[in-house]
């Protein structure tokens, strides 16, 4: 069975600050992908970005960086300088062969920006 | 435009009347998916399709169906809903069923069982 835990329930910071949001996940697979999706308050969920298991280099895009590490089983999404358009509900997700290719999701963190 | 479409976005029915909530996609995506999300659960796989006629339980399939007779379409009926099936719904393709491909998401549907 495979399991991701979003540890922190909310957050809340003031614009232009920084802000991690922590992911750690289990898997048995050796081969898998992980993902950030995005939940803004109309509700449809966007895809951000997919991590294979294979490749551990971080990743950034614009104010987003995301810190894969296999040691720690931990696949960190970053902010830099929040604005409030960033205020959302950001779930990681888990994908394995071994587990039919689902997603299986972490109960999100809901990061509130505030001005 | 690529997407995934879902009808209805809002639903409030009764227990008991059986209802089917349509998904539809035109990306010509292999794999199709739904979930449902609730509050402090996140999102729980229901069921999914890996290809046409070929449709699997994912974590909670309990009181729903699905049938996937052609690839763009894969709707989820409950044959007779109770108010523990309130939630907001939502179906997803992606490419194949290779873990390399993100999932692409419908923009939801809430439905509420009374």
């Amino acid at each position: 069975a495979q399991k991701v835990t979003q540890a922190q329930t909310e957050i809340s910071v003031v614009e232009k600050e920084d802000v991690t949001l922590d992911c750690v996940y289990e898997t048995r697979d050796t081969t898998y992908y992980l993902f950030w999706y995005k939940q803004p308050p109309s509700g449809e969920l966007v895809f951000l970005i997919r991590r294979n298991s294979f490749d551990e280099q971080n990743e950034i895009s614009g104010r987003y960086s995301w810190n894969f590490q296999k040691s720690t089983s931990s696949f960190n999404f970053t902010i830099t300088a929040s604005q409030v358009v960033d205020s959302a509900v950001y779930f990681c997700a888990l994908s394995s062969g071994g587990s039919n290719y689902k997603l299986t999701f972490g109960k999100g963190t809901l990061l509130t920006v505030n001005p | 435009e690529a997407q995934v479409t879902q009808n209805p976005r809002y639903l409030i029915t009764v227990t008991g009347k059986k209802l089917t909530v349509t998904c539809s996609q035109n990306m010509n995506h292999e794999y199709m998916s739904w979930y449902r999300q609730d509050p402090g659960l996140g999102l729980r796989q229901i069921y999914y399709s890996m290809n046409v006629e070929v449709t699997d339980k994912g974590d909670v399939p309990e009181g729903y169906k699905v049938s996937r007779k052609e690839k763009r379409n894969f709707p989820l009926i409950l044959e007779s809903p109770s108010p523990n099936q309130t939630s907001l719904y939502f179906c997803a393709s992606s490419l194949a069923i290779s873990v390399a491909y993100e999932q692409y998401f419908g923009p939801g549907t809430r439905l509420t069982v009374t």
